[in-house]
């Protein structure tokens, strides 16, 4: 099954331990893309990847960073989490970096982070 | 940068068809028009893509006037499940990059 999967679903941690949140998709995409989304402020992109290696900042990329070593994954970090950082994270993945292509994303589950 | 504008809200009855309008006065001549839903706590969903005339899939029908500066995004005889964000997405590469820019969305209400 065609699917993004993120891990963990849920974490309560506290301010300045850092935390790997985890994306992997299965369907050979190029693009993939992490957001977070808080209330009254919808989604916004953090971070984004076109391929291998190559990643690139969305609106809201401070405090966090990511990595794109293989194609199926691509992590998102928190070095010193804080409580700003209190949200519901998505990652997504996309076919290709054509116009079309692109704007169909795949979504994972989500990720709630509190921090303490 | 294109932009989208959507009503914030919408309330609606089962049975009835809704029609939702996203303005994009800025689309680009090679950005296509995106629509997802989003329930509570899940990931947003792909819904429809067009880029110009009119699009009908299993879920939704899409229509894009010729000037391209909006869209119309049309739900058949709505359900309590149909209740939902839905986002209106329009390319970005103008900015040179392949950034993806959610907009507020519409919060649709159905009720029985």
């Amino acid at each position: 099954e065609a699917q993004v999967t993120q891990n963990p679903r849920y974490l309560i941690t506290v301010t300045g331990k850092k935390l790997t949140v985890t994306c992997s998709q299965n369907m050979n995409h190029e693009y993939m893309s992490w957001y977070r989304q808080d209330p009254g402020l919808g989604l916004r992109q953090i971070y984004y990847s076109m391929n291998v290696e190559v990643t690139d900042k969305g609106d809201v990329p401070e405090g966090y960073k990511v990595s794109r070593k293989e194609k199926r994954n691509f992590p998102l970090i928190l070095e010193s989490p804080s409580p700003n950082q209190t949200s519901l994270y998505f990652c997504a993945s996309s076919l290709g970096l054509a116009e079309k292509t692109k704007n169909i994303q795949y979504f994972g589950a989500g990720t709630r982070l509190s921090v303490l | 940068l294109a932009k989208t504008t959507q009503p914030i809200s919408m309330d609606s009855y089962e049975g009835q068809e809704v029609n939702i309008t996203c303005s994009h006065n800025n689309i680009a001549t090679n950005d296509y028009i995106t629509w997802y839903q989003q329930f509570p706590s899940q990931g947003p969903r792909f819904i429809i893509q067009g880029y110009k005339t009119k699009v009908t899939n299993e879920v939704a029908s899409l229509f894009i006037p010729a000037d391209r500066k909006s869209s119309t995004l049309s739900l058949p005889r709505v359900s309590l499940s149909d209740t939902a964000v839905y986002y209106c997405l329009v390319g970005d590469l103008n900015t040179g990059g392949f950034k993806t820019i959610f907009g507020a969305g519409t919060r649709l209400f159905v009720k029985a």
